[in-house]
C-alpha cells in the first residue's frame, strides 16, 4: 500500500500556542489530502479537505481560522492548531488520495496525538 | 444527509472461526466501498476496496457488495486473536461539483478469544 507520514506522533504544549502538524505522502502525489479528527471512543470526523495549491474546504463547524490548513505541494500538506485550547486535545489524522487508473483509494497517516495543557 | 451505518459491537468471535461484519448505507449513487482496520490508538489501515456487485477475496478477508440492497459486508475467516480492532466502513459517494466525499461508520469492534 501507499505510505503516508504524520509528523510529530504526539506532541504536548500549554494553552495559547500554536501547533503545527505535518502530512506527507512517500511514494506517490496526492492532489488531494483530507484531514481528520478522532476523540476517544469516537468515529473519525472530517475536518478539511486540501487541494494542491488552493484554499481547503472545511466542513460544517470546522473554523477555518482556527485549523489552518497548507497545501504546498503535491506531497505536504500542514495542520496548524492555532491558539490551542485543552478542548482541541485529540488525534488528529491525515489521509491522502492515491490515484491507481481510474480508481483513487485514501491512505492513512499514522495520527498525532495532541494534548494541550 | 449521507449516513453509514454499522453495528457498534462488540463483536465476540472464538479463534478459528468466521467474523461477518455488516454495513449499510443511505447514497444509492455511492460508487466505492472501503473496510479499514483500526487498533487502538492508532489510524486506520486499509484492508479491503470493492466497486462492483458480488464477492471479493483477499487472503483471509472476503468484502461482499449488494448495491440494491445498500449493503455492504466483511467477512474473516479463520480469525486471529491480532484480528481484534474496532473495523470500519467508509463509502465513497459524490458531493458536486466534480468532488466526492468518503463516509465513515462508527466502526464495529471486533474481539477474537483465544
Amino acid at each position: 500500500g501507499a505510505v503516508v507520514s504524520q509528523h510529530p506522533s504526539r506532541v504536548i504544549c500549554k494553552s495559547g500556542t500554536s501547533v503545527k502538524i505535518e502530512c506527507r505522502s512517500l511514494d506517490f502525489q496526492a492532489t488531494t489530502m483530507f484531514w481528520y479528527r478522532q476523540f476517544p471512543k469516537q468515529s473519525l470526523m472530517l475536518m478539511a479537505t486540501s487541494n494542491e495549491g488552493s484554499k481547503a474546504t472545511y466542513e460544517q463547524g470546522v473554523e477555518k481560522d482556527k485549523f489552518l490548513i497548507n497545501h504546498a505541494s503535491l506531497t505536504l500538506s500542514t495542520l496548524t492548531v492555532t491558539s490551542a485550547h485543552p478542548e482541541d486535545s485529540s488525534f488528529y489524522i491525515c489521509s491522502a488520495t492515491r490515484l491507481t487508473g481510474y480508481r483513487d483509494t485514501q491512505y492513512f497517516g499514522p495520527g498525532t496525538r495532541l494534548t494541550v495543557l | 444527509q449521507k449516513e453509514v451505518e454499522q453495528n457498534s459491537g462488540p463483536l465476540s468471535v472464538p479463534e478459528g472461526a468466521i467474523a461477518s461484519l455488516n454495513c449499510t448505507y443511505s447514497d444509492r449513487v455511492s460508487q466505492s466501498f472501503f473496510w479499514y482496520r483500526q487498533y487502538s490508538g492508532k489510524s486506520p489501515e486499509l484492508i479491503m476496496s470493492i466497486y462492483s456487485n458480488g464477492d471479493k477475496e483477499d487472503g483471509r478477508f472476503t468484502a461482499q457488495l449488494n448495491k440494491a440492497s445498500q449493503y455492504v459486508s466483511l467477512l474473516i475467516r479463520d480469525s486471529q486473536p491480532s484480528d481484534s480492532a474496532t473495523y470500519l466502513c467508509a463509502v465513497k459517494s459524490p458531493k458536486g461539483a466534480g468532488s466526492y466525499q468518503l463516509t465513515f461508520g462508527k466502526g464495529t469492534k471486533l474481539s477474537v478469544i483465544p
